[in-house]
């Protein structure tokens, strides 16, 4: 596709269940970012992955939370046990290489996540 | 501490106002600032990026930025705003790490 997808688009779920979103880069992007929105925050890090290199999971909030990407396509972003706390959109973004400074990075549409 | 701080969660202007939504940002390095759309249902989209040179940055849309370092600034402006730039924005601050650092936000809501 010419863009980021991502899915789903929404997804409900009960406290404690385990949840996966996908997020689909744009083909050739070695780069790829996973980002959480709060409803009235910012964006806040979460992940990234370059090529094969080691991922910077610097962001991630607790251990519930992981992700994985194969080389340079899908990556997977994992919560177990969800929480309510976790209730935001998840949005990913990719680049044709690592650097924000000077590759444009291209978002998703992100996944609202519900936490009942 | 590196941030980003939006003043403005909200700010409501009528169809052909001028505009200027804030940015102030807090970084130990020399700033690459952003600021980015994003409307319902859609991602990010990027609307300019200051680097370096000219202070005053042209971008898409018609919007424009001016960095003052002195202030710590990056304020977006538009001379004159149309009902489709109803949107949230959000201004961000990247350097040479590779992580992008955002604001809260600012709802942009137009009136005919």
């Amino acid at each position: 596709g010419a863009g980021v997808s991502q899915s789903p688009s929404n997804k409900v779920t009960e406290k404690g269940k385990d949840v996966e979103l996908r997020c689909d880069p744009i083909s050739g992007h070695t780069a790829l970012y996973w980002y959480r929105q709060r409803l009235g925050q910012g964006l806040e890090f979460l992940i990234y992955f370059q090529g094969n290199s080691a991922p910077d999971k610097s962001g991630l909030p607790s251990d519930r939370f992981s992700a994985e990407r194969t080389g340079e396509s899908v990556s997977t972003l994992t919560i177990q046990r969800t929480q309510q706390e976790d209730s935001a959109v998840y949005l990913c973004d990719s680049s044709l290489v690592s650097g924000v400074s000077y590759n444009e990075q291209f978002f998703g549409p992100g996944t609202r996540l519900t936490v009942l | 501490a590196q941030s980003v701080t939006q003043p403005d969660i909200h700010i409501t202007v009528s169809e052909g106002a001028s505009l200027e939504l804030r940015c102030n940002y807090s970084y130990g390095a020399t700033p690459y600032l952003f600021w980015y759309v994003q409307s319902p249902g859609q991602g990010l989209q990027l609307l300019l990026k200051y680097f370096s040179g000219d202070t005053l940055v042209q971008g898409i849309k018609g919007f424009e930025a001016e960095f003052k370092r002195s202030q710590s600034s990056f304020n977006l402006r538009k001379p004159s705003v149309h009902w489709s730039d109803a949107a949230e924005y959000f201004c961000a601050v990247g350097g040479n790490t590779d992580k992008l650092i955002f604001g809260t936000g600012t709802r942009l809501q137009v009136f005919p």
